[in-house]
Parts: C-alpha cells; sequence; structure tokens
C-alpha cells in the first residue's frame, strides 16, 4: 500500500545550527500534511502543516518546504535549540474517514 | 486552547484485569480517535469517532473497546489483553472540516500488561 516514510532514522546537530528532517510520500492524491513533534514520553505536538496547493509555509523557527513533482516534503528548523531534540513525525491526511498516515519518524539530537 | 487530557498516565495490569482509559476534548471537536504507539514506532490507528459514532476500527482485536459517552469524551476498555499489548496509547481530536483536518493529540497512557 502507498505510505509516508522519511530518509534518515537519526540527526545529530549542533546548537545554533539549522536542521533538515526530510519525508517522502507515496500517495501522489494527498492534498494535506503535517509534521509533529514527539519529545519522550509525551504525545505528538502539532508544529506546522501545509496544503497541496502550496510549495512552503513558514511558522516560528520552523518551514515546511513540499515538492510535489518528487513527493518529497522537509521541516527545516532555525538556530536549533536543545530544546527541539525529540522525535518528528510527517504524516499525510488522505481524507478518507479523517485517517493520518504517518511516516517512520526521525530523531534529531541537539548537540550543546 | 488545543488541550486534550488522558487518564491514567501510566497503567499496569495483568492479562486477567478490566481496566479503562478515558480521554477528554472541550475544543468542541467532533471526531475523536484512538491510537497504538510502539517504541520507537510512529502511532498506529485503532479507532475513530465522528459525532459520537464509531466511524473506523482498524482491524482491532476485541479484548479493545472503544465508547465515546458524549461529544468530549472517549473511553477504551481494555479486557484480557496480552504482554504485547503494552504500549503507549495515545488519544486525538480534530474539527472534522475537511482537507485540512488537524489531529491534536494527548500525552497519552503508557501501559504495561503483565
Amino acid at each position: 500500500g502507498e505510505s509516508v516514510g522519511l530518509h534518515l532514522p537519526t540527526l545529530s546537530v549542533q546548537e545554533g545550527d539549522n536542521s533538515i528532517i526530510n519525508c517522502a510520500y507515496s500517495n501522489s492524491a494527498s492534498d494535506y500534511f503535517i509534521w509533529y513533534k514527539q519529545e519522550s514520553g509525551k504525545g505528538p505536538q502539532f508544529i506546522i502543516d501545509i496544503r497541496s496547493n502550496m510549495d512552503k509555509r513558514q511558522g516560528q523557527r520552523v518551514t515546511v518546504l513540499l515538492n510535489k513533482t518528487v513527493k518529497h516534503l522537509s521541516l527545516q528548523i532555525a538556530a536549533t535549540q536543545p530544546g527541539d531534540s525529540a522525535v518528528y513525525f510527517c504524516a499525510e491526511n488522505n481524507n478518507a474517514g479523517n485517517m493520518l498516515t504517518f511516516g517512520g519518524g526521525t530523531r534529531l539530537m541537539v548537540k550543546p | 486552547d488545543t488541550e486534550v487530557t488522558q487518564t491514567p498516565k501510566h497503567l499496569v495490569m495483568g492479562m486477567t484485569n478490566k481496566k479503562s482509559l478515558k480521554c477528554e476534548q472541550h475544543m468542541g471537536h467532533r471526531a475523536m480517535y484512538w491510537y497504538k504507539q510502539k517504541a520507537k514506532k510512529p502511532p498506529e490507528l485503532m479507532f475513530v469517532y465522528s459525532y459520537e459514532k464509531l466511524s473506523i476500527n482498524e482491524s482491532v482485536p476485541s479484548r479493545f473497546s472503544p465508547e465515546c459517552p458524549n461529544s468530549s469524551l472517549l473511553n477504551l476498555h481494555l479486557h484480557a489483553l496480552q504482554p504485547e499489548d503494552s504500549a503507549l496509547y495515545l488519544c486525538a481530536s480534530s474539527q472534522r472540516t475537511g482537507v485540512t483536518d488537524t489531529q491534536y493529540f494527548g500525552p497519552g497512557t503508557r501501559l504495561t500488561v503483565l
């Protein structure tokens, strides 16, 4: 079946550097994408979303880029901080019964 | 306010026990969800309630029984669980806005089955 996946299971960055987390999706009909952050012992926390009619959306220190041609999604975190250390999931809303399809997750580790 | 609350935070139960997980949201959301998450894995959908009616059951064993008493509450009744059911159980809710429907998650209940 179709799924959303990630290229890198673990990303280690220096504090203050920018981080880029990538996600590949296979359902070309997907219309809405979400990035979640999950810290240890907590539930996934909504970070930012993007619709398929956009290719970029910015939040506070975070930017999501969508490339529909290659079915690729990325999350950019500017000036990464220790509090950004977590597992990041991309998710696709296929709008069929409100189902989210999650990618495998990337662990971001921030070195002081 | 995007808060979804879950109780208890931790639960340890034997295979013959009956217990319940509870979830509550006061955001006026009309869809609520149960997910199961194993360590180092993404959440897996179990059930979806839409307007207080069960709309999706992802082939979950009958030892898990969901209940939606009203639009703000969601329960998951547990009976005769197996050790492999040990996991983080997450509740989520959403507004049912169509394409841009965003799910907001609670902190989860960490379940251990002995």
